[in-house]
Order: structure tokens, then C-alpha cells, then sequence
């Protein structure tokens, strides 16, 4: 079945420091990818998504680019703000599976002043 | 306009005790989507809804878990003697599309937390 894998967290940085969240898939199918943002009490909210291979994703200053030959999705941004504390999941969907999305563990950032 | 919306926010049962727990996706949304989220973990999907249609309940843990959309709208998942592992977020979503017709962003409430003690 199909699967998701988020690098162990939690993440703590500086303001301003790069950051890298790691996630690879497995997939039966072509999935499309996502990745979505849960700030401290509030629902999940979708970051940004890529439906093909080589597509590239942003929003808000973040990217990641849908890697079939890694099977990855890695989450980037170049400079992060105590905003963007929250916790990120990356996940799947398949038309094949009925559109139901597959999460990944999550991934908790923290940044600091 | 408005969001997806679940109530309650929060449920505390005892062992035992039914729960209902309800969703109002954004109107005019076909598709309506359950989900399970234990602490610390993502969710992972319970069931599927198209319009009143269930058309997949394979994420659901036991038949103590039921779900239902009778009019194509609103929608409530039921817990029969719920048990200590219950205990989660369950979060509602809805999208505008339908399976095979791409891909839809799904939108997500706020989810209910329940503790079952």
C-alpha cells in the first residue's frame, strides 16, 4: 500500500536559517504529493501540492519539487520566521485509491528569535 | 465563505459511552472525507463520502465506528462503546471534485478531540 516518510523531528531553529524537511513515498500508482502546515490550534492547511514529476511546489516562501526517480518531496525554505513554527505532514493521493489522502508522521518546527 | 465546520471541539466519553461526532463540509462540496489522528501522529483516513454515497469505509478500525452523509451534506461519524483507544482528533474534510475527475484540494476542520477515560 501506499506510505509516507517524514524525517524524525522535532526541528529547532534560528530565524533566518535554512531549512530542509525530508520526505519520501511509496506509491503503487503516479501519486500527487502535498504538503500541509498545522499551526497551534488551528486546522490543517494545505502549503502547497505537485501533481507530476519535476513539478515544483511553493507557497509562502517554501518549495519542494516531486522527485520520481528518489521518490521524494523534500520541503525547503531559505529563510525561516518564528511564524512558521508549526507542525508540516507531507502526503499522497491516488485517484486510484479514491483521492483519500496519506499522511506522514509530521514533523514539528520550532524557530526561535 | 465559511470553512468546514465539526462539533463538538472537544468530547470527553467513559468507556463505553456512544459519541456522535458532526461535520458541516463547505456547501456545495461533494466529496467529505474522515479522518483518525492520534497524538503525535498524521491522520489517517477512516471513510469516504460522495455526495450520500459511502463509497469507501476500508479506513474504519472496527464496526463499532459508523458513518453517515443521508442527505449529502452534513455528515456524522458515530462511535459505539468507545474504548480507551478512540481516544484521537477526528477530522472532517471536504472537496468540491469527485474521484475521477482529477485531483481536488481537500479542506480540512478544525477536528473534534476526543478522550475517552
Amino acid at each position: 500500500g501506499d506510505s509516507v516518510t517524514q524525517m524524525e523531528g522535532p526541528v529547532t531553529l534560528s530565524e533566518e536559517a535554512f531549512l530542509t524537511i525530508n520526505c519520501t513515498y511509496t506509491a503503487t500508482g503516479y501519486p500527487s504529493l502535498f504538503w500541509y502546515v498545522q499551526y497551534p490550534g488551528e486546522g490543517l492547511q494545505l502549503l502547497l501540492k505537485a501533481t507530476k514529476a519535476d513539478d515544483k511546489g511553493s507557497n509562502k516562501g517554501f518549495e519542494a519539487t516531486y522527485r520520481k526517480e528518489t521518490t521524494s518531496f523534500h520541503l525547503e525554505k531559505g529563510s525561516v520566521q518564528v511564524s512558521d513554527s508549526a507542525v508540516y505532514f507531507c502526503a499522497l493521493s491516488e485517484e486510484t485509491s479514491g483521492s483519500r489522502l496519506t499522511f506522514g508522521e509530521g514533523t514539528q518546527l520550532t524557530v526561535n528569535p | 465563505g465559511a470553512g468546514v465546520s465539526q462539533s463538538p471541539r472537544y468530547k470527553v466519553a467513559k468507556r463505553g459511552q456512544d459519541v456522535a461526532l458532526r461535520c458541516d463540509p463547505i456547501s456545495g462540496h461533494v466529496s467529505l472525507f474522515w479522518y483518525q489522528q492520534a497524538l503525535g501522529q498524521g491522520p489517517e483516513f477512516l471513510t469516504y463520502f460522495q455526495n450520500e454515497a459511502q463509497l469507501d469505509k476500508s479506513g474504519l478500525p472496527s464496526d463499532r465506528f459508523f458513518a453517515e452523509r443521508p442527505e449529502g451534506s452534513v455528515s456524522t461519524l458515530k462511535i459505539q462503546r468507545t474504548q480507551q483507544e478512540d481516544s484521537a482528533v477526528y477530522l472532517c474534510a471536504s472537496s468540491r471534485g469527485v474521484t475521477g475527475q482529477g485531483l481536488y484540494e481537500q479542506y480540512f476542520g478544525p477536528g473534534t478531540r476526543l478522550t475517552v477515560t
